[in-house]
């Protein structure tokens, strides 16, 4: 398995206050995504990463923000949570872009009460 | 915005069985990957079939690819318990700015 740890795997935590989710490769991967995952939805793209300090927003980025200060750390930050973000977040890794087969953490699971 | 779509969106078979799962997208696209996903577990790549071939294979998998149908289709030949998994389709294309867009997936269940 591609080397990909998410921290925390799990976390609640109430409307209104900062989360932060990690995503940590050992692969030296060039790409790193975050995603969402709903019950009834495909994932859905929130923001992802083509290098140190190179980040792009995906289809579902408003209330989320991200950093990429080192290659191998991509993370994501919810400025001020709310109950619509709850959700399971997947990162995701790939050595060239979109169009190449993704590897994807074990996800952390968000409730925001 | 959904891309692709799964169908059926589950699946009940016996073990021994084939199950076939079908995705269906609305756009020209560059390439089309399906991956499985355990319960619990981040998203698995299975296969990434591109916009010029029609089918390919591995193991007990069998993926074909219709353009002008904008389909495709995953087949599990001699289905396991094992195999028992949410599987997804993601397509790429220059209308999505080559970022994945993922279909809701096909529940499948194989039973011993």
């Amino acid at each position: 398995d591609a080397g990909i740890t998410q921290s925390p795997r799990h976390k609640v935590t109430e409307t209104g206050t900062p989360v932060t989710l990690r995503c940590h490769q050992t692969e030296n991967h060039r790409y790193m995504y975050w995603y969402r995952q709903d019950p009834g939805h495909g994932l859905r793209l929130i923001h992802y990463s083509y290098g140190v300090k190179d980040t792009d927003k995906g289809e579902v980025s408003d209330g989320y923000s991200v950093s990429r200060s080192k290659t191998e750390d991509f993370l994501l930050t919810l400025e001020s949570a709310t109950s619509s973000q709850t959700s399971v977040y997947f990162c995701a890794i790939s050595g060239q872009g979109f169009s190449q087969p993704q590897h994807f953490g074990d996800g952390t699971r968000l409730s925001i009460l | 915005s959904q891309q692709g779509e799964e169908d059926p969106q589950a699946l009940s078979i016996q073990e021994g069985e084939n199950a076939t799962m079908n995705c269906s997208y609305k756009t020209s696209i560059n390439n089309l990957q399906w991956y499985r996903q355990n319960s619990g577990r981040g998203l698995v790549h299975l296969i990434l079939i591109r916009s010029n071939e029609r089918e390919k294979h591995s193991g007990r998998l069998r993926v074909t690819l219709d353009t002008s149908k904008k389909s495709s289709s995953l087949l599990i030949t001699a289905s396991r318990a094992a195999d028992t998994a949410s599987y997804f389709c993601a397509t790429d294309s220059m209308d999505s700015n080559y970022q994945l867009i993922w279909g809701a997936g096909t529940k499948l269940i194989i039973k011993p």
